[in-house]
């Protein structure tokens, strides 16, 4: 596809549970990042890869959450059991290049999350 | 800890009138400032960027004026339209990921 291509659109899980978050990049882009967004407080970062360099994973906000990007491409977040709290909208984006450096962020529609 | 502080949380604008939305910083090394636009049930896109070393950008009806002195850059959209109904977040960054406002929901009248 054309876009960043996330999966699944929607999760229901119970806490405790762990889930799988996964997303798709545009083809090329060297940038992916995590980033969640919770109702009034906008976009939390969470993790950014660029190209084969360590991320950074700075705005993880536990041990219960990781990230991985397979040859360069696709990424899936991992939240190991579930709270509540980390009831969100999970976006990734995409760039050509860092976002300081210019790069245009290109999100996909995002992971719907609910922990009951 | 806020990096990017955005007001107000949300804005009610008539059609036609201009459409204002204010981000400050403290980070001083921040490079670059972009603002998105979100529209419900879709990701943030790219609107408008600028650079510390200009004061004004306009792109049609979207204008980014900075002021670096007060460390603060702010959106107006001139002739808003319903169809910029829609949630703006500010951005701020230098060389590596975006630091977001929480965001303001604008809603343009008929």
């Amino acid at each position: 596809g054309a876009g960043v291509s996330q999966s699944p659109s929607n999760k229901v899980t119970e806490k405790g549970k762990d889930v799988e978050l996964r997303c798709d990049p545009i083809s090329g882009h060297t940038a992916l990042y995590w980033y969640r967004q919770s109702l009034g407080q906008g976009l939390e970062f969470l993790i950014y890869f660029q190209g084969n360099s360590a991320p950074d994973k700075s705005g993880l906000p536990s041990d219960r959450f990781s990230a991985e990007r397979t040859g360069g491409s696709v990424s899936t977040l991992t939240i190991q059991r579930t709270q509540q709290e980390d009831s969100a909208v999970y976006l990734c984006a995409s760039s050509p290049r860092l976002a300081g450096a210019g790069g245009e962020l290109f999100f996909g529609e995002g992971s719907r999350l609910t922990v009951l | 800890q806020q990096q990017v502080k955005q007001s107000p949380q949300s804005l009610i604008v008539q059609k036609g009138g201009i459409s204002i939305i204010n981000c400050a910083y403290e980070n001083t090394a921040f490079d670059y400032f972009p603002w998105y636009q979100q529209f419900p049930g879709k990701g943030p896109a790219l609107l408008i960027a600028i650079r510390p070393d200009v004061s004004e950008k306009k792109e049609g009806r979207f204008t980014i004026s900075f002021n670096k002195s007060a460390k603060q850059f702010s959106l107006h959209i001139m002739d808003s339209q319903p169809g910029d109904s829609a949630t703006y977040f500010c951005a701020a960054s230098r060389g590596r990921a975006l630091n977001f406002g929480k965001g303001t929901s604008l809603l343009v009248t008929p």
